[in-house]
Formats: C-alpha cells, sequence, structure tokens
C-alpha cells in the first residue's frame, strides 16, 4: 500500500522559514517523480512543485519560485520542501503526492497534508 | 497559465441521480486532463487520467471525456459516497492548473 506522510508544519511568522518532509512507503521511491500541492483554507487545489526521481530536475509555481525549495532523499524515502520569507499568503494545508511510474505530472496517491499557518 | 473553468461551482441532487460536471481549458491540452474527488477532511482522490481513463478501484459509475478544450465528468447513477468536492486538473503543460471545484451536495 502506497503511504505517504507529511510533517514539519506549523505556525510561523510572515518572513520566516518551514521545512516540510514527507515519508514515503509502500512503493519505490526513486522510480517516480514527486510533488507537493497545497490547499488554502476552504479553498481549491494549487499546485506548488515537483521533482524528479533522480532530484535533477524540478519545477515550481511562479508564486514560490526563489522562495521555495524541492528536494529528495531516496536512500531515506523522502520529500522536502524548504520554505523561505514566508507570506500570510502561504497559509494552506499541503500535500505530498505522488506521480504514476513513468509520467511527470500524472497524480495517482495522496498523502494527508500538514498544515502551515503563516501569521503574526 | 493555463485557465481551468469548472460548471457548476455546486450541484444540488439526489441519490441515483445522473450528473454531469463540465470542465474547460484556456487552451488545447490535449488529453492531459484529470479528475478528483475530495471529501471534506480527506486528501484528494484520483478518479480519472488521461481525459477518461479510470483510476484502478473506482466504481464504473464514474466517466468521463474529451479532448482539447472541453472534457466532462458523468457519475450514472449518485450513490450517498459520491457526494464531495470534484476537481479538475490539467498537466499538459507547466505550471499544473487546477480548476477551482465543483461541490456535488445532496438535495
Amino acid at each position: 500500500e502506497v503511504l505517504l506522510v507529511e510533517s514539519g508544519g506549523g505556525l510561523v511568522q510572515p518572513g520566516g522559514s518551514l521545512r516540510l518532509s514527507c515519508a514515503a512507503s509502500g512503493f519505490t521511491f526513486s522510480s517516480h517523480w514527486m510533488h507537493w500541492v497545497r490547499q488554502a483554507p476552504g479553498k481549491g487545489l494549487e499546485w506548488v512543485a515537483n521533482i524528479k526521481e533522480d532530484g535533477t530536475e524540478n519545477y515550481y509555481v511562479d508564486s514560490v519560485k526563489g522562495r521555495f525549495t524541492i528536494s529528495r532523499d531516496n536512500a531515506k524515502n523522502s520529500l522536502y520542501l524548504q520554505m523561505n520569507s514566508l507570506r500570510v499568503e502561504d497559509t494552506a494545508l499541503y500535500y505530498c503526492a505522488r506521480a504514476s511510474s513513468g509520467t511527470r505530472k500524472r497524480l495517482d496517491s495522496w498523502g494527508q497534508g500538514t498544515l502551515v499557518t503563516v501569521s503574526s | 497559465d493555463i485557465q481551468m473553468t469548472q460548471s457548476p461551482s455546486s450541484l444540488s441532487a439526489s441519490v441515483g441521480d445522473r450528473v454531469t460536471i463540465t470542465c474547460r481549458a484556456s487552451q488545447d491540452i490535449s488529453n492531459y486532463l484529470a479528475w478528483f474527488q475530495q471529501k471534506p477532511g480527506k486528501a484528494p482522490k484520483s478518479l480519472i487520467y488521461l481525459a477518461s481513463s479510470l483510476q484502478s478501484g473506482v466504481p464504473s459509475r464514474f466517466s468521463a471525456s474529451g479532448s482539447g478544450t472541453y472534457f466532462t465528468l458523468t457519475i450514472s447513477s449518485l450513490q450517498p459516497e459520491d457526494f464531495a468536492a470534484y476537481y479538475c486538473q490539467q498537466y499538459h503543460i507547466y505550471p499544473i492548473t487546477f480548476g477551482l471545484g465543483t461541490r456535488l451536495e445532496i438535495k
């Protein structure tokens, strides 16, 4: 069974930093592109970033470019999102998601999310 | 960025009804279109990929079609567990974008 468990969320002041983690199990982590998707309270889904199987390629939504960094450690079956210069509008539930084998962007499994609240 | 427009934004229906949700892309996305279901307090669940392919384990009452800029998701006979929010998503071009969602409520 595919299992994705996010952690690292919390309350942070504007301008602060936070590092999210996603622990993966039940599949060969190093064989899949991985993604972060967020959902502001009561709002829809927004794709944030993704990263190639070997970590050598990644993409971001414009609103987080230069502030967020996606990375992975295949030896630890873990995905990360380093979030710097956080803004109030970054407040959201952050989901880790897996792309289907052999695809870059087709999402097939999601974690339960970790909540990030940016507020003074 | 490609804009995804879903309609309706909300829909009231009864168990057993047939419902259709539409999704329009602001430019041609071929068939790189997915549909997700999200229940309150839960993570999204993949229903459909490549515009019309049913994800493994998804009931056959769900079907979808379309290509280019116009897509539909149909539930042939609503069951109590189908009342949820539904999102379309294009994954043809970065950034990946979602529609604003359709909330399916019990009448």
